[in-house]
């Protein structure tokens, strides 16, 4: 069965440095793999999606993620990150319609 | 264009009492996803609509739990004889449902249903 970790519960950064989101996933064949950022009282929105091609995946509001199939990571990066960028972070996993697995979420805090 | 709405946005109820959630997807997506969100926790997939066809129910945890959808419209989750493990945020999503088992599509959530089973 597919399985998606993201080891970091909580992460605290200072405004203006640079942020990297761990997620290692768990399945057999190609993945399609996910960022969403979830605001307080808001729903989930895409940052960006990997399922082909080039590794580096460039998402909005300047994120970036990497794919590498040899560790089973998809880790989401930020090189300076913002006072607004603070929420809860999910990566996800595709493998069949409609059945995302989701990891447990990181919560970011951003110092002043 | 609107987004996916979700109706109630809160909702307290007592242990026993049924519930019902709505979701009206994004107009002309035909896929339709619902999930639930503990505290604390990442999404658990419920269930899965996609045009005419039969939903995938897999992810539903117990027969209390049901979910319809009026054609490629509104859909109603159900929670019979709720639960105080039923209390968790139930999010709706949508998507275009134009790709080939909607593996890559981008699925567009709307905020979310918090349930209290009290």
């Amino acid at each position: 069965a597919q399985s998606v970790t993201q080891p970091d519960i909580h992460i605290t950064v200072s405004e203006g440095a640079s942020l990297e989101l761990r997620c290692n996933y768990s399945y057999g064949a190609t993945p399609y793999l996910f960022w969403y950022v979830q605001s307080p009282g808001q729903g989930l929105q895409l940052l960006l999606k990997y399922f082909s091609g080039d590794t580096l995946v460039q998402g909005i509001k300047g994120f970036e993620a990497e794919f590498k199939r040899s560790q089973s990571s998809f880790n989401l990066r930020k090189p300076s990150v913002h006072w607004s960028d603070a929420a809860e972070y999910f990566c996800a996993l595709n493998t069949n319609a409609g059945k995302s697995t989701f990891g447990d979420g990181t919560t970011l805090t951003v110092k002043p | 264009g609107a987004g996916v709405s979700q109706s109630p946005s809160n909702k307290v109820t007592e242990k026993g009492k049924d519930v019902e959630l709505r979701c009206d997807p994004i107009s002309g997506h035909t896929a339709l996803y619902w999930y639930r969100q503990r505290l604390g926790q990442g999404l658990e997939f419920l269930i899965y609509f996609q045009g005419n066809s039969a939903p995938d129910k897999s992810g539903l945890p117990s027969d209390r739990f049901s979910a319809e959808r009026t054609g490629e419209s509104v859909s109603t989750l159900t929670i019979q004889r709720t639960q105080q493990e039923d209390s968790a945020v139930y999010l709706c999503a949508s998507s275009l449902g134009e790709v080939l088992r909607g593996l890559s599509e981008t699925q567009y959530f709307g905020p979310g249903t918090r349930l209290l089973v009290l």
